[in-house]
């Protein structure tokens, strides 16, 4: 077990760019969330997945916004066309359905869009 | 969710117990109250959980009132490591999404 990782850590881009992040959950993990966090707030919900299912989008997560979990074990959070706005900690958590309910989180990628 | 109210900052010395209140005056019967804790540039680490009774483990005790309106997280003997934004959650969906506020910033000092 060693954790929930994030890459990259950091991330800069220029406004109208493309950027992707991945999230490798804890090995055997079923369930992986995604939330935002911009200065000062706490995390917001995202999306989820159970397995290679995403089975609930929020509506912060824009049509700009695309997720996979394509099998099941790491996910990747897609921005398109970046915005001011979009700069923010993207984190991501996992969970064990039906052992416990500790989400692990990831240490967070910053993405800061200039 | 239900919502929840915590005090924007709390401060505590070194090896002293820290006390963090959160009010959730409109939690519902099945609803678990969370704790987790955010060290700067840090992902949130869980604390504790509780639904009724009081909790304790090596990180902390949770007190929960008896009509579930409110809740006390204890760090019996903080260290200036605790020193962290400390998050009230009280719901949690059957998927786990969890909602978080704004938190307490709690700052141990020597």
């Amino acid at each position: 077990d060693t954790g929930v990782s994030q890459n990259p850590r950091h991330k800069i881009t220029k406004r109208g760019q493309n950027v992707t992040f991945r999230c490798d959950p804890i090995s055997e993990h079923n369930r992986l969330y995604w939330y935002r966090q911009t200065l000062g707030q706490g995390p917001e919900f995202l999306t989820y997945f159970q397995n290679e299912a995403q089975l609930e989008k929020s509506r912060l997560l824009s049509d700009r916004f695309s997720a996979e979990r394509p099998k099941g074990s790491f996910s990747t959070l897609e921005i398109q066309r970046t915005e001011q706005g979009d700069s923010a900690m993207y984190l991501c958590a996992s969970i064990r359905q039906g052992v416990g309910n500790e989400q692990f989180f990831g240490p967070g990628t910053r993405l800061t869009v200039l | 969710d239900a919502k929840t109210t915590q005090p924007p900052s709390m401060d505590c010395a070194e090896g002293r117990a820290a006390n963090l209140p959160c009010n959730h005056s409109t939690i519902s019967g099945n609803e678990y109250v969370y704790w987790y804790r955010q060290i700067h540039s840090q992902g949130p680490q869980y604390i504790i959980h509780g639904l009724k009774n009081n909790e304790t483990n090596e990180m902390a005790s949770l007190i929960i009132t008896e009509d579930r309106k409110s809740s006390t997280l204890i760090l019996p003997h903080a260290t200036l490591r605790d020193t962290a934004v400390y998050y009230c959650i009280a719901g949690g969906t059957s998927y786990g999404k969890l909602t978080f506020g704004q938190g307490t910033i709690l700052t141990v000092h020597p």
